[in-house]
């Protein structure tokens, strides 16, 4: 059974802090990839990876970093947290091979910031 | 513009009845579509995807896809109360670069 996790599903954090969010997937996908979901707004692209050590801008890079060491870990870095960064965030993994795969999703992380 | 619009509901349907949600997008390149339902509180899961111009059936699911109008549908035949959960269409140009929609929330009443 395929799985996505995520290293918290609440979170609640001031302004100002750091905050990690870690996800790890066990199917050897290449690809992961950071959204979050936003009422009316549906799921934006933070960043992607694509191989260890790679990463690639999505949508709404601004305010964030990531890091990926290891194949099956994908960080989210919020560097000073603001409010306007609470929402839900979503982890995803998938193959990279030839075609299109599916997108495999973490169970989410709700995060607060105050 | 969005990338990726859909009607965002919500849409009720009674129970057996077809429900039908659509989706439109802007890229011309894109060549994948995907419909994935999401439970409230959950992560979405997929359900359908389609390639190619046309009608693919999986069960009670259907997705159409209509490239020179650059518009997806997914029809739900048979609509149960389990079916009730928001609907999220995905569009990509490849495994990288994949665009959701805001989705459109279904509810299925007794």
């Amino acid at each position: 059974d395929v799985k996505v996790t995520q290293s918290s599903r609440y979170l609640v954090k001031r302004t100002g802090e750091k905050v990690f969010l870690e996800c790890v997937q066990d199917m050897d996908h290449e690809n992961m990839f950071w959204y979050r979901q936003d009422p009316g707004l549906g799921l934006r692209l933070i960043y992607f990876s694509y191989d260890v050590k790679m990463k690639e801008k999505g949508d709404i890079p601004e305010g964030y970093s990531v890091s990926r060491e290891k194949k099956e870990r994908f960080s989210l870095i919020l560097e000073s947290a603001s409010t306007n960064q609470t929402s839900m965030y979503l982890c995803a993994s998938s193959w990279r091979g030839q075609g299109f795969s599916e997108q495999y999703f973490g169970p989410g992380t709700r995060l607060t910031v105050t | 513009q969005k990338e990726v619009e859909q009607n965002s509901g919500p849409l009720s349907v009674p129970e057996g009845a077809i429900a039908s949600l659509n989706c439109t997008y802007s890229d011309r390149g894109s060549q994948s579509f995907f419909w994935y339902r999401q439970y409230s509180g959950k992560s979405p899961e997929l359900i359908m995807f389609i390639y190619s111009n046309g009608d693919k059936e999986d069960g009670r699911f259907t997705a159409q896809l209509n490239k020179a109008s650059q518009y997806v549908s997914l029809l739900i035949r048979d609509s149960q109360p389990s079916d009730s959960a928001t609907y999220l269409c995905a569009v990509g140009r490849n495994n990288n670069d994949m665009r959701f929609g805001a989705g459109t929330r279904l509810t299925v009443k007794p």
